[in-house]
């Protein structure tokens, strides 16, 4: 079974503060993929960041970085000095299944809220 | 370019209307996907379609109809709805229907039912 847990559902931080948003997935596959959304009020799904399985490289873009830690199943994401406009909800996503077709298993999601 | 395109980008419709959501890419991608989202839930998957054949329907009432007239365009036909249908509808592309491929959304359809 392919399941993404987020456990935070609300993060509230005050503006220039750091914030790490979790994510641990779970799948039986050995190929999968991980992906960070950001939903802004506005509704739209933007995308951040794709990795795969075989990649545990951490990545930086900007004020944006992922932990991929396949050990402890985890992908989280930290924002750095928060802005106001980072304010969204932000979805985890595990690609997996190859057998059905490689859906799109989200995680319920993460409010973030930053206070200015 | 990654750009997907939705119209309407609000819609309000009685239960006994027909109405239909439209959705484009330009992005040459062959597998595109309609999703609906409740307020405070992640998105749901309601179709798939690779090569404009559908390849996915999870189990979606009959009240929802999708089509695929080509390679860019996705169209979701509405008869029908109940209340509960109300929601945001997202439409989303990808290069294939593979783990590899990011689907990229458009801004979605807010739909309410009356």
């Amino acid at each position: 079974a392919q399941k993404v847990t987020q456990a935070q559902t609300e993060i509230s931080v005050v503006e220039k503060e750091d914030v790490t948003l979790d994510c641990v997935y779970e799948t039986r596959d050995t190929t999968y993929y991980l992906f960070w959304y950001k939903q802004p009020p506005s509704g739209e799904l933007v995308f951040l960041i794709r990795r795969n399985s075989f990649d545990e490289q951490n990545e930086i873009s900007g004020r944006y970085s992922w932990n991929f830690q396949k050990s402890t199943s985890s992908f989280n994401f930290t924002i750095t000095a928060s802005q106001v406009v980072d304010s969204a909800v932000y979805f985890c996503a595990l690609s997996a299944g190859s057998d059905t077709g490689n859906q799109f298993y989200f995680g319920t999601g993460t409010s973030l809220t930053v206070i200015p | 370019d990654t750009e997907v395109t939705q119209t309407p980008k609000h819609l309000v419709m009685g239960m006994t209307n027909k109405k239909s959501l439209k959705c484009e890419q330009h992005m040459g991608h062959r597998a595109m996907y309609w999703y609906k989202q409740k307020a405070k839930k992640p998105p749901e998957l309601m179709f798939v379609y690779s090569y404009e054949k559908l390849s996915i329907n999870e189990s979606v009432p009959s009240r929802f109809s999708p089509e695929c007239p080509n390679s860019s365009l996705l169209n979701l036909h509405l008869h029908a709805l109940q209340p509960e249908d109300s929601a945001l509808y997202l439409c989303a592309s990808s290069y294939g229907q593979g783990g590899t491929d990011t689907q990229y959304f458009g801004p979605g359809t807010r739909l309410t039912v009356l």
